[in-house]
């Protein structure tokens, strides 16, 4: 059984370019989850995708999109970078089911993202 | 909004006692509730969870109590050994407005350290 990996792990990028970050899900898993972790703070939900659909966002703006794949593989993507933007980004894989309150995140080492 | 809340940035215990980790949420929506451990340069690890219908949850050292009331929920490590040093988050979620999956809320995380 293989875990959530995610690519790169680290990325340096200016203001203004585009970032697409990767995700490999949990073998069997068929949701996955962004998070954006700032120094200093817990992860912060930004959207989530069930089987190919968007099934949720938190408080981010329209320039951070994503998409899933059939073999439930993701990425990240963020346009127009911010200064704010840098932060640890972390991918959470889940089995949602029958029953929402046995559902885990399974997470990833993260993307370090640094935006100067 | 931080909706969930961990008020102790940072935690002291030494070898063998108890460890006792706080948090506090707003939304009196949520209703499953778990904790992760990280250390430096790894993505979150699950540890342990909650649901509303219960007030106490044990797996091994970790206990986990829930008050609804008081919308507080605790994680006990006893007794706490040095490879516990870590940053420990509590996450919560509610009921989806939007599919089937949870979206997590985390708090700010505490820094636990045990002493040898």
């Amino acid at each position: 059984e293989t875990g959530v990996t995610q690519s790169p792990t680290h990325l340096i990028k200016t203001r203004g370019q585009q970032v697409t970050l990767r995700c490999s899900s949990q073998s069997g898993h068929n949701t996955v989850s962004w998070y954006q972790q700032a120094l200093g703070q817990g992860p912060q939900f930004i959207f989530q995708y069930y089987r190919e659909e968007e099934n949720g966002r938190g408080n981010f703006p329209p320039r951070f999109s994503g998409l899933q794949f059939p073999n439930y593989s993701s990425e990240l993507n963020v346009n127009a970078l911010e200064l704010d933007d840098s932060a640890l980004y972390l991918c959470a894989s889940s089995l949602t089911g029958a029953a929402r309150i046995n559902e885990k995140l399974f997470f990833g080492s993260g993307t370090q993202l640094s935006v100067l | 909004d931080q909706q969930v809340k961990q008020n102790s940035p940072s935690l002291s215990v030494q070898e063998g006692r108890i460890s006792i980790l706080n948090c506090d949420y707003t939304n009196s929506m949520f209703d499953y509730f778990l904790w992760y451990k990280k250390y430096p340069a790894e993505g979150p690890t699950f540890l342990i969870s909650i649901s509303s219908i219960k007030d106490k949850n044990e797996d091994g050292r970790f206990t986990v109590f829930l008050n609804k009331s008081a919308k507080h929920l605790s994680l006990h490590i006893v007794p706490s050994q040095p490879g516990d040093s870590a940053v420990y988050f509590c996450a919560a979620s509610a009921e989806p407005t939007q599919g089937p999956g949870n979206q997590f809320y985390f708090g700010t995380g505490t820094s636990l350290t045990v002493i040898p």
